[in-house]
């Protein structure tokens, strides 16, 4: 099994160009999430989805969007890259919800740089 | 401000000295889960506490939920090389929405 891969590894954008990140996992896990991570910031949620064609907002949903047409794949996108969107960007999915009891498996993430 | 505060940010040590990580909030948690990241991975779960003043112990590190499911803390005894990382906590105090904490990053020098 591969568990949870990401695609691309690293990415640079201009301002103002567009891009998708994909998520895959081969674990048959209904939820998925998107975080970005920043230097003393943690983690922090972007979007998740607790099922096949659905999603919801999390803490930072601002200039991203998702979709998850197939159950194994969860993509976001960024319609218009800005300087802020600098960031490390790691995906996750979990078995359940459940309140935050059940671990999350998290890919390798995706380094974006947006000059 | 953050949601789960984690103190301190960062912590440098030496190997065979002993350590504590907090994790404080002011909302209530179903249930808080501890993380370790490594450089150029994703977090991986160490435990998930989940009753008021429950201990877990898992080989040299010691985990425990306050009795107020605000807060939790991490010990490590006997701190050793490999357990140099970031160590994120995590929870969803309402529905999915899962918060992480700011990160502690140690690192135990041999």
């Amino acid at each position: 099994n591969a568990g949870v891969t990401q695609t691309p590894k690293f990415r640079v954008l201009k301002t103002g160009q567009s891009m998708t990140l994909l998520c895959a996992q081969d674990m048959n896990h209904e939820y998925m999430y998107w975080y970005r991570q920043d230097p003393g910031m943690g983690l922090r949620l972007i979007h998740y989805s607790v099922g096949e064609g659905t999603t919801a907002k999390g803490e930072v949903p601002d200039g991203y969007n998702v979709s998850r047409l197939k159950k194994q794949n969860f993509l976001l996108g960024l319609e218009s890259a800005a300087p802020s969107q600098t960031s490390v960007y790691f995906c996750a999915s979990s078995y359940g919800g459940g309140g935050g009891t059940y671990e999350q498996y998290f890919g390798p993430g995706t380094r974006l740089t947006v000059t | 401000t953050q949601l789960l505060e984690q103190s301190p940010q960062f912590l440098s040590i030496q190997e065979g000295e002993n350590l504590t990580v907090y994790c404080n909030s002011s909302s209530v948690f179903s249930s808080l889960q501890w993380y370790r990241q490594e450089p150029g991975e994703g977090p991986v779960l160490l435990v998930t506490v989940v009753t008021g003043g429950e201990v877990k112990k898992l080989k040299r590190l010691t985990f425990q939920f306050g009795d107020a499911r605000k807060d939790s803390s991490l010990h490590i005894t006997a701190a050793q090389p490999g357990d140099t990382g970031l160590y994120l906590c995590a929870g969803a105090p309402t529905g999915n929405q899962f918060y992480f904490g700011t990160g502690t990053s140690l690192t135990v020098i041999p």
